[in-house]
C-alpha cells in the first residue's frame, strides 16, 4: 500500500519514554530506508532520524529509530516539554517515484 | 551558515500561476537534489517535486502536467512554477535540501515555507 499510517497522537510524562509508529507495505518501508521528521510549533520540520537509525549530529540520543520489514517507529526516553512536536515517518515509495509522508503524530507532553 | 529561504507566495484564483523561489547559501547548490514538500492543515506533508543535481525532475501524479521545478545554479535558486491552481493546491510550501545516504532521499535541511492560498 502506498500509504503510511502513524497514529493521530501520543502523550507521556516527562521523564518517561514514548514510542511512535509507521506502518507502510511492500512498495516504501519495505524496500527503502526510513526517515523521521519533528516539527515543533510554528517552525519547519527537521530531519530527526535517517536511515532507519541514524541521528544527525546534533540530535540527542534519547531519539531513537528502528525497522522491520513494512514497519518503522521511533523511540523518545526521558521525556521532555520541548519534545512536544508533530512527528513524520517518510519512505520513499517505488510506485509513486517519490516520497511518502507518514499523516504525523502529535505527541504532547503531560 | 546553510539557509534556504522561500518566497512568492500569496492568493491567486483558481486556475491561475504562481512561482515560488528558493534562495540557497551557505552550500554548494549546484551538488545537492532539491525538493519541495507542501503542508495543508488537514493532511500533513505531501512531496511535491525533486531535482536532482543532474537535472532529472519527478513529480507525483498530483501536480504532474501542472507544476515544473527547476533550478538556476548560477544564482543559487531553486524554483517552482505552478499553473491550473486548484483549492487543493492550498498549503505551505518549503524547500528542503537533499542528502543522498542510500535509499530513501533524505531531506536534511529546510526553509521556512512560504504560503500559497487558491480561492476565488
Amino acid at each position: 500500500q502506498s500509504v503510511l499510517t502513524q497514529p493521530p497522537s501520543a502523550s507521556g510524562t516527562p521523564g518517561q519514554g514514548v514510542t511512535i509508529s509507521c506502518s507502510g507495505g511492500s512498495s516504501n518501508i519495505g524496500r527503502n530506508t526510513v526517515n523521521w521528521y519533528q516539527q515543533l510549533p510554528g517552525t519547519a520540520p527537521k530531519l530527526l532520524i535517517y536511515s532507519n537509525n541514524q541521528r544527525p549530529s546534533g540530535v540527542p540520543d534519547r531519539f531513537s529509530g528502528s525497522k522491520s520489514r513494512t514497519s518503522a517507529s521511533l523511540a523518545i526516553s526521558g521525556l521532555q516539554s520541548e519534545d512536544e512536536a508533530d512527528y513524520y515517518c517518510a519512505a520513499r515509495d517505488d510506485s509513486l517515484n517519490g516520497v511518502l509522508f507518514g499523516g504525523g503524530t502529535k505527541l504532547t507532553v503531560l | 551558515e546553510v539557509q534556504l529561504v522561500e518566497s512568492g507566495g500569496g492568493l491567486v484564483q483558481p486556475g491561475g500561476s504562481l512561482r515560488l523561489s528558493c534562495a540557497a547559501s551557505g552550500f554548494t547548490f549546484r551538488g545537492y537534489d532539491m525538493h519541495w514538500v507542501r503542508q495543508t492543515t488537514g493532511r500533513g506533508l505531501e512531496w511535491v517535486s525533486t531535482i536532482s543535481s543532474a537535472g532529472d525532475t519527478y513529480y507525483p501524479v498530483s501536480v504532474k502536467g501542472r507544476f515544473t521545478i527547476s533550478r538556476e545554479k548560477a544564482t543559487n535558486t531553486l524554483y517552482l512554477q505552478m499553473n491550473s491552481l486548484r483549492a487543493g493546491d492550498t498549503a505551505v510550501y518549503y524547500c528542503a535540501r537533499g542528502n543522498d545516504y542510500g535509499g530513501t532521499p533524505t531531506m536534511d535541511v529546510w526553509g521556512q515555507g512560504t504560503t500559497v492560498s487558491v480561492s476565488s
